[in-house]
């Protein structure tokens, strides 16, 4: 049974960068990938991009282009979400998910399973 | 982008009720449209994939239908346990999005 554990909570300053992580477990083969999406207080959710957790591909939302960074390191079945320049607005918790690679779809999927979510609070 | 359009915003129903909530997609997205539940301070949880395909261990008085633009999840007799918000995903097209979501009350 696949399962995603993320990193603790974060408290963060204007300007500075957060980095949070979130560690695979179950898979037998590394043709998955590795979501990020974030969801503000009370909002709903919002995709920041994927990892190919096989070549380490990345995709990025227009939105946080320049801003994220997605990296994996495979000996520890770990991935990494960077997001730099915080500002208020970036509080939230952010949340892995995985899904399928296919040949029809690619690196698009369903979000199956998800990480239990990690808070950022972005505060001066 | 695609725009997911859910409604109601919110939906207040009675134990026992049959429950509808629809998506609505900005344009034709192939049946690429997933429903996720959310309950307070945990994660979302996939609930139906590819418009009416329950995910395994959902149980059967949930399901999906639609197809083009039009997309509906329902819970045929409504539990306490299914208090939550539910959410759309596309997955036609980039950017990944997500509708605005429904929230579920018991009456």
């Amino acid at each position: 049974q696949v399962q995603l554990v993320q990193s603790g909570a974060e408290v963060k300053k204007p300007g500075a960068s957060v980095k949070v992580s979130c560690k695979a477990s179950g898979y037998t083969h590394s043709s998955y990938v590795i979501y990020w999406v974030r969801q503000a207080p009370g909002q709903g959710l919002e995709w920041m991009g994927w990892i190919n957790a096989g070549n380490g591909n990345t995709k990025y939302s227009q939105k946080f282009q320049g801003r994220v960074t997605i990296t994996r390191d495979t000996s520890a079945s770990t991935v990494y979400m960077d997001l730099s320049s915080l500002r208020s607005e970036d509080t939230a918790v952010y949340y892995c998910a995985s899904g399928r690679i296919t040949m029809v779809r690619g690196l698009m999927s369903w979000f199956d399973p998800w990480g239990q979510g990690t808070l950022v609070t972005v505060s001066s | 982008d695609i725009q997911l359009t859910q409604s109601p915003s919110s939906l207040s129903a009675s134990v026992g009720d049959r429950v509808n909530m629809t998506c609505q997609a900005s344009q034709d997205i192939n049946n690429y449209l997933n429903w996720y539940q959310q309950k307070p301070g945990k994660a979302p949880k996939l609930l139906i994939y590819d418009a009416s395909n329950l995910q395994t261990g959902v149980p059967s008085r949930f399901s999906g239908s639609g197809s083009g633009t039009d997309f509906t999840v329902t819970i045929s007799s409504l539990q306490p346990e299914d208090i939550a918000t539910y959410y759309c995903q596309q997955y036609d097209a980039l950017p990944l999005s997500f509708g605005g979501g429904t929230k579920l009350e018991i009456k």
